[in-house]
């Protein structure tokens, strides 16, 4: 079965820092990939995602990610983080093969605290 | 991007008694609608895929008596917790997918359903 992993639960930052916030999936097929974001009281919304080509992704608000197919891995990066980018960030995955469109595995996602 | 209405944002109700749920696109008409489940500190688990004018298609595990599912037109679908038991506390939210890029999904804000 896909499942999607996030390293780190929660991680706190000071503005300026750069930031890395890991994802695996485990799947051996052709994937879409995905980064979600939620701000504090408002709903999940798309922050990047890869469906083909260039495996480096860029994003909204200056985040990329860097899909790795060797490492199967989709990490999302930031160089310098602010404080309005505190939020719970979620890496999802579904594949191009049949199912749902609905069926994105979401990882347990990382909570993101930037002091200021 | 497209809106995503999710009513009630919270709710406590007595064990026993029926809780309805309510998602309504706002500037999109959704043919398939997606309800997750999220418990604390857990990833957002598929329940099940809402397709207008038809049953919905439930997830394994998922019980489709106690998690009843309308979608009944194209910019409204329901999920209603009958018989609610402390168990079934949690947070539940809908989305629908773009019309272009599968997976890309659009989420509501949220139900917290809290059963006494």
């Amino acid at each position: 079965a896909q499942s999607v992993s996030q390293h780190n639960h929660h991680v706190i930052l000071s503005e300026a820092a750069s930031l890395e916030l890991g994802c695996n999936y485990s799947y051996g097929g052709t994937v879409n990939l995905f980064w979600y974001v939620q701000y504090p009281g408002q709903h999940l919304q798309l922050l990047l995602k890869y469906f083909s080509g260039d495996p480096l992704v860029k994003g909204i608000k200056g985040f990329e990610a860097e899909f790795i197919k060797s490492k199967f891995s989709f990490n999302l990066r930031k160089p310098s983080v602010q404080w309005s980018d505190t939020a719970e960030y979620f890496c999802a995955v579904n594949s191009n093969y049949g199912g749902s469109q609905g069926n994105l595995i979401f990882g347990k996602g990382t909570k993101l605290s930037v002091k200021p | 991007g497209a809106v995503v209405s999710q009513h009630p944002s919270w709710v406590i109700c007595k064990s026993g008694t029926s809780v309805k749920i309510e998602c309504r696109s706002l500037d999109f008409q959704a043919t398939t609608m997606f309800w997750y489940r999220q418990f604390p500190k857990q990833s957002l688990m598929l329940m099940a895929t809402s397709n207008e004018g038809s049953k919905a298609t439930y997830e394994q595990g998922v019980e489709k008596d106690k998690f009843l599912i309308n979608h009944a037109s194209l910019t409204l679908s329901t999920l209603t917790v009958t018989s609610a038991h402390p168990e079934d506390s949690s947070f539940y939210i809908c989305s629908f997918s773009g019309l272009h890029n599968p997976g890309e999904l659009f989420f509501g804000e949220g139900s917290r359903l809290t059963v006494l």
